[in-house]
């Protein structure tokens, strides 16, 4: 079974703290990706990898920042958090061009 | 900006009826389709792909493609009430790109008992 796991399941930070969310996939998937889920708004693509080191962003990268250091591992960082980017962050990861699978979900709440 | 489009709903069927729902997207050159399926509170999880023109049928799940028409819909049979959830659309837009799929927003559908 695709393993998908995201650490921080439930965060609470203060406006301007940095946040790192942590993802680890085990099926030596080349890509990784970062969504954000909001009601009415659907999934939106924040940041993808498709190589250790490479990064592309997607359709809102503003406020946040990634890292691939490891082909297992994809992180998200919010330099300075903001209470707009309280929502639902969703890691994902695929073998080249098929499914993807996506992990459990962090509920990040900015106060 | 290319996109994928689903009614929001909610849907409502009766146990037992067909749900039908509908997704389209604005790329011509779109080679993969895919329905996701989430509960409230959890992540999606994929229940089917589509490739080609016409009908895949799954269980009590049935794609339907028509890349003339840029659509796609997913027919459940014998609705459920565990069928109950957001059914998510993507479409893998950028052909050949890492990026892959982009989503609709989602249909939310009940099953009454």
């Amino acid at each position: 079974d695709v393993k998908v796991t995201q650490s921080s399941r439930y965060l609470v930070k203060r406006t301007g703290e940095k946040v790192f969310l942590e993802c680890v996939q085990d099926m030596d998937h080349e890509n990784m990706f970062w969504y954000r889920q909001d009601p009415g708004l659907g999934l939106r693509l924040i940041y993808f990898s498709y190589d250790v080191k490479m990064k592309e962003k997607g359709d809102i990268p503003e406020g946040y920042s990634v890292s691939r250091e490891k082909k297992e591992r994809f992180s998200l960082i919010l330099e300075s958090a903001s209470t707009n980017q309280t929502s639902m962050y969703l890691c994902a990861s695929s073998h080249r061009g098929n499914t993807i699978y996506f992990g459990e979900g962090s509920w990040l709440t900015v106060v | 900006q290319k996109e994928v489009e689903q009614n929001s709903g909610p849907l409502s069927v009766p146990e037992g009826a067909i749900a039908s729902l509908n997704c389209t997207y604005s790329d011509r050159v779109s080679q993969s389709f895919f329905w996701y399926r989430q509960y409230s509170g959890k992540s999606p999880e994929l229940i089917m792909s589509i490739y080609s023109n016409g009908d895949k049928e799954d269980g009590r799940f049935t794609a339907q493609l028509n890349k003339a028409s840029q659509y796609v819909s997913l027919l459940i049979r014998d609705s459920q009430p565990s069928d109950s959830a957001t059914y998510l659309c993507a479409v893998n837009l950028y052909a050949g790109s890492a990026r892959q799929l982009t989503f609709g927003s989602g249909t939310q559908l009940t099953v009454l008992p």
